[in-house]
């Protein structure tokens, strides 16, 4: 019952390299979201998928790009790192039986440092 | 735009004692309501949730009221453990669009033997 699985836990990135976060369910769920998490400010909404194919921009989406080519992964990549992009990332995913009272399912963060 | 505000912390509590972290939003219509919590280290978990107004969740032993006449969703516990010492998140999420998410800031929360 693996549930939101992301990779890899940790990362240090030197400014101007690109990465690759990956995230995966199997839990069939339409819904995934990236958030990043920094001190004092909360969850913000990165980028977000409706369904395989279909992606959107959340609140702070600048220097992100996101693909959903299978229901099951929604990877997200940094195009080129910048010290500002060091946070916490988490992946969440939701189905949409329930409506809006469903649970938002997360992985366990990527933790990444640039410097 | 939806929003949703929340206690500062960090909370210190001794064990035993009781807890009340403050929840407000702002939302046109009626939106569904959640705790979320954050152990250390960890992804978030669902809490508890409510979807309709005066609708009370409630787990673990915590407990929150959606009360529409004050736009508010208040996380209480009777008496705090030291294993509940995490991060709580209210969240809301409009029934017009429930593929996001609106976070709170969250409040960091220790309890003290």
């Amino acid at each position: 019952n693996a549930g939101v699985t992301q990779t890899p836990k940790f990362q240090v990135l030197k400014t101007g390299q690109s990465m690759t976060l990956q995230c995966a369910q199997d839990m069939n769920h339409e819904y995934m979201s990236w958030y990043r998490q920094d001190p004092g400010m909360g969850l913000r909404l990165i980028h977000y998928s409706v369904g395989a194919g279909i992606t959107d921009q959340g609140e702070v989406p600048n220097g992100y790009n996101v693909s959903r080519s299978t229901t099951e992964d929604f990877p997200l990549r940094l195009l080129s790192a910048a010290p500002s992009q060091t946070s916490v990332y988490f992946c969440a995913s939701r189905g949409n039986r329930g409506g809006s009272g469903t649970e938002a399912f997360f992985g366990q963060g990527t933790r990444l440092t640039v410097v | 735009g939806d929003s949703v505000t929340q206690m500062e912390g960090p909370v210190t509590l001794s064990e035993e004692a009781f807890l009340t972290i403050n929840c407000t939003y702002t939302a046109t219509g009626y939106p569904s309501l959640f705790w979320y919590v954050q152990y250390p280290g960890e992804g978030l978990q669902l809490l508890l949730k409510a979807t309709k107004a005066d609708d009370k969740g409630s787990n673990k032993g915590f407990e929150a009221t959606y009360r529409k006449e004050t736009t508010s969703f208040h996380l209480e516990k009777g008496s705090v453990q030291v294993s509940d010492s995490a991060v709580y998140f209210c969240a809301l999420n409009q029934k017009t669009s429930y593929d996001k998410v609106i976070f709170g800031p969250g409040t960091s929360l220790s309890v003290i033997p």
